[in-house]
């Protein structure tokens, strides 16, 4: 059973860059058909996707935050990352990673997210 | 503010069934699937739903989905107390994944 967990710094100060790591364990990242994405979640608030890469390198990513984000995979370590740039206040939330399966047909991000990470609290603050 | 509309709370008594709602437009629900999460409180988002009205294995038949038009819906009959969660809709828009603001369903 695929199980993922983020990794990273708790505390970014403003206008740095915001880096976490997902490890996937129990399969590998590059076995099946699958995209692999980042979904974060303000505290008290709703669910905010952020991006998703394929193991090829292709990454898609949420308009809203395209300018500031960078996906990427290391196969080698069955690993993914995301780097948001020039972190504020208003990016402070818990951040998720998932899986999603491609299906013939599917969009571009993927059919539906499962499993996810526990999550990993990042708070922007200086 | 979510692309997707649900109503922010929900609640009944066990036993009972209640409806959750979400609300979209062409270039998302009604164009794509719809996708149910469920999170348990201080837990992550789980698959509730998908593809509109699937459940994933280990799912209790006591939830279904529908979807029309550009709305669809989560039914929960024979409510039970640990079905107190946050429940949330999503669906594909045209470039990324939109979500619902969550609904908070309390057993009362």
């Amino acid at each position: 059973q695929v199980q993922l967990q983020e990794s990273g710094p708790g505390l970014v100060k403003p206008s740095q860059t915001l880096s976490l790591t997902c490890t996937v364990s129990g399969g590998s990242i590059s076995s099946g058909s699958y995209y692999w994405s980042w979904i974060r979640q303000p505290a008290g608030k709703g669910l905010e996707w952020i991006g998703r890469i394929y193991t090829s390198g292709s990454t898609n990513y949420n308009p809203s935050l395209k300018s500031r984000v960078t996906i990427s995979v290391d196969t080698s370590k069955n690993q993914f990352s995301l780097k948001l740039s020039s972190v504020t206040a208003a990016d402070t939330a818990v951040y998720y990673c998932a899986r999603a399966m491609i299906t013939f047909g599917a969009p571009p991000g993927g059919n539906w997210f499962d499993p996810w990470g526990q999550g990993t609290l990042v708070t922007v603050s200086s | 503010q979510s692309v997707l509309t649900q109503p922010p709370s929900a609640s009944g008594t066990p036993g009972q069934r209640v409806t959750i709602s979400c609300s979209g437009s062409s270039s998302n629900i009604g164009s794509n699937t719809v996708n149910w999460y469920q999170q348990l409180p201080g837990t992550a988002p789980k698959l509730l739903i998908y593809s509109n009205n699937q459940r994933p294995s280990g799912v209790p038949d006591r939830f279904s989905g529908s979807k029309s038009g550009t709305s669809a819906s989560l039914a929960i009959s024979g409510l039970q107390s640990e079905d107190e969660a946050d429940y949330y809709c999503a669906a594909w828009d045209d470039s990324a994944w939109v979500f619902g603001g969550g609904t908070k369903l309390t057993v009362l």
